[in-house]
């Protein structure tokens, strides 16, 4: 399974535009990668899931360039309730997939 | 729609119990995961089934076992249950093999 990397935290501010990214150098061809989000004693909630190129939903945007070694998550105009831990997860469909640390993100008023 | 279901939300045992969570997957999902979470740390996948079958099973004892229904909900089971084994368990399920993940609101095990 590939490996990711991604910041440990972030901090930014209400309405501005997060991106976070996630590097995954030795992503296989078979491999999707799929962001979750994740508050204090919840579930993961899936957020986004793509291939290649740019995937967009009402929630989050993800830009995959075209070597796929790595990912960005993009988050439009965050507000308070966006506080959590992200994962980014490298893994074919058919296949379980194995989380990392995530990115703490703290969103300040 | 209900989402994926787990039971019970809060459990407290003593070392060497056992213990047994439940999963309901999301309607129209057949395949089932459990995932252990430690405070502060990313979930583990322990093991999936499908088809009633143990499919995939990650670096867990023996002492995890689990079983899955014809109706596709699932039981986690921990026998001699130790300090560590106290965690949020998860549960996750998907339509089919090869679908997104939804995770359950998870079970939180003290073990004292």
């Amino acid at each position: 399974l590939a490996k990711t990397t991604q910041p440990i935290s972030m901090d930014s501010y209400e309405g501005q535009e997060v991106n976070i990214t996630c590097s995954h150098n030795n992503i296989a061809t078979n491999d999707y990668i799929t962001w979750y989000q994740q508050f204090p004693s919840q579930g993961p909630r899936f957020i986004i899931q793509g291939y290649k190129t740019k995937v967009t939903n009402e929630v989050a945007s993800l830009f995959i360039p075209a070597d796929r070694k790595s990912s960005t998550l993009s988050l439009p105009r965050v507000s308070l309730s966006d506080t959590a831990v992200y994962y980014c997860l490298v893994a074919p469909r058919d296949d379980k997939i194995i989380f990392g640390k995530g990115t703490r993100l703290h969103i300040l008023p | 729609d209900a989402g994926v279901t787990q039971s019970p939300t809060h459990l407290i045992k003593t070392r060497g119990q056992q213990v047994t969570l439940r999963c309901s997957p999301k309607s129209g999902h057949d395949t089932v995961s459990w995932y252990q979470q430690a405070l502060g740390q990313g979930p583990q996948f322990i093991f999936q089934y499908y088809e009633e079958e143990e499919r995939q099973r990650g670096n867990f004892p023996d002492r995890f076992s689990g079983h899955q229904f014809p109706n596709y909900s699932s039981e986690l089971n921990v026998n001699a249950l130790l300090l560590g084994d106290s965690a949020l368990y998860l549960c996750a399920s998907r339509r089919d093999h090869t679908d997104t993940q939804y995770f359950g609101p998870g079970t939180r095990l003290t073990v004292l």
